[in-house]
């Protein structure tokens, strides 16, 4: 059964704090996404991936950082992290872009204080 | 910036009952549309999806219909149970795009 799995689930950051979320999944689809939802807007798409190696900007990517250094792999970084900036974040992949079922993670809930 | 509109925020239904959600969209090139199902503290998972070349798709106890020329969708849930309580997001996306655009949800309640 297809799996995307991420960690932590719960993060509590400080403001200015380094924070990298990560994000594994066990179908072998190409594509990868980041996203958050926040009550009232919905998922947001962050940053996404077509592949190992590459990193594309989604709709909201100020202040997130991507990686995707293999095909199972895809971080998030919050290099200078900020109240803005929590929220629950998710991770998805995909096999045949904005048309295919996107499978998600659970989710990692994050708080920066 | 692309926009997918959901109605309405939250719901409440009786046991039994049909459910209603809607969304409404803006770019034309959109052409695939799926619903999403979420329970608290999991993540989101396909529901039921339509094609822009399609009005209806039925799967079980929920139907979507889409009004191309009024650029609309909807989901209904027949006999609705406490057990389909949850977020419902409706999505959509074009053709040869990475980008899937979600509303912002609808919070069902379905009392027993």
């Amino acid at each position: 059964e297809a799996a995307v799995t991420q960690s932590p689930r719960n993060k509590v950051a400080v403001t200015g704090g380094k924070v990298t979320l990560s994000c594994n999944q066990t179908n072998n689809h190409n594509n990868m996404y980041w996203y958050r939802q926040d009550t009232g807007h919905g998922l947001r798409l962050i940053h996404y991936s077509y592949g190992a190696g590459s990193t594309e900007k989604g709709d909201i990517p100020d202040g997130y950082k991507a990686s995707r250094p293999s095909q199972e792999n895809f971080s998030l970084i919050l290099e200078l992290a900020t109240p803005s900036q929590t929220s629950v974040y998710f991770c998805a992949s995909g096999d045949r872009g904005g048309q295919d079922t996107q499978y998600f993670g659970p989710g990692t809930r994050l708080l920066v204080l | 910036q692309q926009q997918v509109r959901q109605s309405p925020q939250s719901l409440t239904v009786w046991e039994g009952g049909t459910t209603v959600l809607t969304c409404s969209y803006e770019d034309s090139t959109f052409n695939y549309f799926p619903w999403y199902q979420q329970f608290p503290g999991e993540g989101p998972a396909l529901l039921i999806s339509i094609l822009s070349v399609s009005d209806k798709k039925e799967d079980g106890r929920f139907t979507t219909f889409f009004n191309k020329r009024e650029k609309k969708l909807s989901l209904h849930i027949i006999d609705s149970q406490p057990g389909d309580s949850a977020t419902y997001f409706c999505a959509a996306s074009g053709t040869g795009g990475y980008k899937v655009v979600f509303g912002s949800g609808t919070r069902l309640l379905v009392s027993p």
